[in-house]
């Protein structure tokens, strides 16, 4: 079936961006989502991109959508102790509303 | 501001009991959505629903039934409760149109079967 990719962990210095990366295999993803896991939380929906669009920005957040490579990235600026969390790549394709998760990635952001 | 309630954020049962977890959202969402996360596995969809009384198993459903009476709530419930079953569910919920904002989601569950 369709894969969504991330590394595990990503360690940053507070005040540092942090680059979030996620490869997808599916050519005909629609919807790219990122969602963002606080401990003992749920999922919380932090953006989105559509797959006719290169670029989103929303405040600290920036997302990059690669269609040729399948890779999307989520870049935060300024990078604080409380974005410490897991953060989830999800696509939709072929109308499916049903997205296929990656795994998540732990950022941890140290002093 | 609440939108997707579970009734539960920890719970401890018995090998062998019914366990029924609940969600409920107030969005008007058609479409509702179990997964259960586990460490190192990522989330995996159990049983989804597009509709009242309407049920679809997702990847994993063995173990489990679902149950959607009113739109804006769907049951997930474990027969026969088996320690493997320990985990953190999450119901999810999202709009059935175009584009697609992806999923609101609950706070999870923990569960812990003994």
């Amino acid at each position: 079936g369709e894969d969504v990719e991330q590394s595990l962990f990503l360690s940053v210095r507070e005040g540092d961006s942090s680059v979030i990366n996620c490869t997808y295999t599916d050519s005909s993803s629609t919807y790219l989502y990122w969602y963002k896991q606080e401990p003992g939380a749920g999922l919380q929906l932090l953006t989105y991109i559509f797959s006719n669009m290169d670029m989103k920005q929303d405040q600290r957040l920036t997302v990059l959508l690669n269609k040729k490579d399948k890779h999307l990235s989520l870049r935060i600026a300024d990078t604080q102790t409380g974005d410490s969390a897991i953060y989830f790549c999800a696509e939709t394709s072929g109308g499916s509303y049903i997205p296929t998760f990656g795994r998540g990635t732990s950022l941890i952001v140290h002093p | 501001d609440v939108k997707v309630t579970q009734s539960s954020r920890y719970l401890v049962k018995r090998t062998g009991e019914k366990v029924f977890l609940e969600c409920v959202q107030d969005m008007d969402h058609e479409n509702m959505f179990w997964y259960r996360q586990d460490p190192g596995l990522g989330l995996r969809l159990i049983y989804f629903s597009y509709d009242v009384k309407m049920k679809e198993k997702g990847d994993i459903p063995e173990g489990y039934s679902v149950s959607r009476e009113k739109k804006e709530r769907f049951s997930l419930i474990l027969e026969s409760a088996s320690t493997n079953q320990t985990s953190m569910y999450l119901c999810a919920s999202s709009e059935d149109r175009e584009p697609n904002y992806g999923y609101t989601f609950g706070s999870g569950t923990r569960l812990t079967v003994v």
